[in-house]
């Protein structure tokens, strides 16, 4: 069955320092999405992204964050210049189009020291 | 934009009796809902979702979920709960004409022995 996959598992990080969270989403899916659960916290929608452009972003996702799908498989986070808050684990999901069911992937553990 | 809401933080219930977590929806039209459960340190498992047709959906693991219109809520239930359904459990609404999703706060599901 296809699935959705995120790679690092767990990201340790220096405060100040860039880090990039990688997804690859089910290969057929048209439209992608990041979210972010603080520890102990509930999901919180970040981003989605639809034919090579962001669709809808929350307050959440500032300047200090991007998005791309640089190539025909991956599609990735980017956060620029961490800080302690950003510690947190980043759900990838997307889904085939239409009426969605999102498929998450199994999340990436982001550690900001 | 769509919310969600789960009044409930933390639920304790004794194996073997039923369970039912609340879900309460704020969007214009008919939603798309769902139900996910989270295992400490774990992804999302999609345990059951609506789009549309009968207000009462099955989903895996012997959870149901009633959408009622009326009340704007999705409650999840289950007949008799296992020791193994502890768990955080969580509410979310999408959009149809977007696909973009909203989760509630969660609720901690504690099974007594």
């Amino acid at each position: 069955e296809p699935e959705v996959t995120q790679t690092p598992s767990h990201q340790v990080t220096q405060m100040g320092q860039e880090v990039i969270l990688r997804c690859v989403p089910i290969s057929n899916h048209l439209y992608f999405y990041w979210y972010r659960q603080i520890l102990g916290q509930k999901v919180e929608f970040l981003v989605s992204f639809y034919n090579n452009e962001i669709s809808e972003k929350s307050e959440i996702f500032d300047d200090q964050f991007s998005v791309e799908r640089p190539d025909g498989s991956n599609f990735t986070l980017k956060i620029r210049s961490t800080k302690l808050e950003d510690s947190a684990m980043y759900f990838c999901a997307s889904v085939s189009g239409g009426a969605g069911e999102q498929f998450f992937g199994p999340g990436t553990r982001l550690t900001v020291l | 934009a769509q919310s969600v809401t789960q009044p409930d933080i933390h639920i304790t219930v004794s194996e073997g009796a039923s369970l039912e977590l609340r879900c309460n929806y704020s969007y214009g039209a008919t939603p798309y809902l769902f139900w996910y459960v989270q295992s400490p340190g774990q992804g999302l498992q999609l345990l059951l979702k609506y789009f549309s047709g009968d207000t009462l959906v099955q989903g895996i693991k012997g959870f149901e979920a009633e959408f009622k219109r009326s009340q704007s809520s999705f409650n999840l239930r289950k007949p008799s709960v296992h020791w193994s359904d502890a768990a955080e459990y969580f509410c979310a609404v999408g959009a149809p004409n977007n696909n973009d999703m909203r989760f509630g706060a969660g609720t901690r599901l504690t099974v007594k022995p």
